[in-house]
């Protein structure tokens, strides 16, 4: 069974720019969420995705956004791309969300100069 | 204050020694405690999963919470070079809310 997979592995932005990730979940499973991780503020919630629609919101500006796809794949988009944003940023997926085990892709690591 | 506070370390071992890895808590609302382990380049993934207080055995693992003191432990006995990795504690209120880690290097 394929596990989580995301795109790019690795890019490089400058301030100011857009960029969206992908994460395609493992099969099955209906729910993703994102995260973004950096080694001063660790693992930190973006958005959980289920069945297309935002289950759950974390406390990021609105420049960071998402959405699900019909076939449970997710992108997310962060816009008018700041230095502080920098990052490994996570896709987790699980079967129906919740309290269930969160799966994870081994991230997209974005560095913006 | 962070939900979830924990030491960041490095922590330094030699192999065969006991592992204590520790976080604490605010919301007293949690009931869900877990343990993720982060290899070098890799996404987290579930080491061990424990709801409410007390303990919790697998293999070289032990998972331990005491609500009382909003305390979590993770012991690994006989610790393996393999075990060097990020220690993610975890729980689980609205959403999943992650400690920074702890950097556990295990040294033969």
């Amino acid at each position: 069974k394929a596990g989580v997979t995301q795109t790019p592995r690795y890019l490089i932005k400058t301030r100011g720019q857009q960029v969206t990730l992908s994460c395609s979940p493992i099969s099955g499973h209906r729910s993703v969420s994102w995260y973004q991780q950096t080694p001063g503020q660790g693992l930190q919630f973006l958005f959980e995705y289920f069945s297309e629609t935002q289950r759950n919101k974390g406390n990021f500006p609105g420049r960071f956004s998402g959405r699900q796809f019909s076939n449970s794949r997710s992108e997310m988009n962060v816009s008018t791309l700041e230095l502080g944003d920098s990052a490994l940023y996570l896709c987790a997926s699980s079967l129906a969300g919740g309290i269930g085990e969160l799966f994870f892709g081994e991230g997209s690591r974005l560095t913006v100069l | 204050q962070k939900e979830v506070e924990q030491d960041p370390g490095p922590l330094s071992v030699p192999e065969g020694a006991i592992v204590s890895l520790n976080c604490t808590y605010s919301n007293s609302a949690f009931q869900y405690f877990m343990w993720y382990r982060q290899y070098s380049r890799k996404g987290p993934e579930l080491l061990m999963y424990t709801y409410s207080s007390g303990n919790k055995e697998d293999g070289r693992f032990t998972a331990q919470v005491d609500k009382s003191s909003k305390y979590i432990s993770l012991f690994i006995r006989d610790s393996q070079p393999s075990d060097s990795a990020t220690y993610l504690c975890a729980s689980y209120g609205q959403n999943f809310v992650f400690g920074p880690g702890t950097r556990l290097s295990v040294l033969p």
